[in-house]
């Protein structure tokens, strides 16, 4: 087994700040994905990575830059938090694509 | 655009009764198809997943049945258990990384 850590649990930045997600996993997986969880819309992706240093834009990417540095990381930053950045982010990894993808247990992000 | 709709929001079914989700999709190229649930402060999980080869996949309690020609799958529930109680997502992928999830179904199940 594998799991997937994220950093920090909780987050609380100010509004027009630059905030930084990390995420390590141990799975050895070769994709690690950037979900966003808002109540009531689901998961919706904003970056996945096929292998170290690569990097696809999901559905809600803009507003957000990634970084693969290693095939065990994967960093999310916020480039300039907004009032309605108030979400679950979760980090995801799978072997390859059409796999199951596991989950971390996510950053809960608050802007004041 | 929406393209994996998920119904209903919400549903309460009773202990022992067969709970159905249902989950549509637009895009004919989308070639796999799982189910996550996630438990109240957990993250999600995968449940059990199809691909279109076959039109029904069982796992214990769990049903899922496909529809290629009307774009539609669902999961059944056979004989519901309180610790069912979660929010079930349905997803679709294709042959690249991307797969998209549906917002969710509340599953709430009464003893």
């Amino acid at each position: 087994g594998g799991i997937i850590t994220q950093t920090p649990k909780f987050l609380i930045g100010q509004e027009g700040q630059k905030l930084t997600l990390k995420c390590q996993q141990n799975f050895n997986h070769d994709t690690m994905y950037w979900y966003r969880q808002d109540s009531g819309k689901g998961l919706r992706l904003i970056y996945y990575s096929i292998t170290e240093n690569d990097l696809q834009k999901g559905d809600l990417s803009e507003g957000y830059d990634a970084s693969r540095e290693k095939k065990s990381s994967f960093s999310l930053t916020v480039t300039s938090a907004q009032k309605n950045e108030m979400a679950v982010f979760l980090c995801a990894s799978s072997i390859g694509e059409n796999t199951e993808v596991f989950f971390g247990k996510g950053t809960r992000l608050t802007v004041v | 655009q929406q393209q994996v709709r998920q119904s209903p929001q919400s549903l309460t079914v009773w202990e022992g009764e067969t709970a159905i989700l249902n989950c549509s999709y637009e895009d004919s190229t989308f070639d796999y198809f799982p189910w996550y649930h996630q438990f109240p402060g957990e993250s999600p999980a995968l449940l059990i997943a199809i691909r279109p080869v076959s039109n029904k996949k069982e796992d214990g309690r769990f049903t899922i049945f496909f529809n290629k020609r009307e774009k539609k799958f669902s999961l059944h529930i056979a004989d519901s258990q309180p610790g069912d109680s979660a929010t079930y997502f349905c997803a679709a992928g294709t042959n690249a990384y991307k797969v998209i999830f549906g917002k969710g179904t509340h599953l709430h199940v009464l003893p």
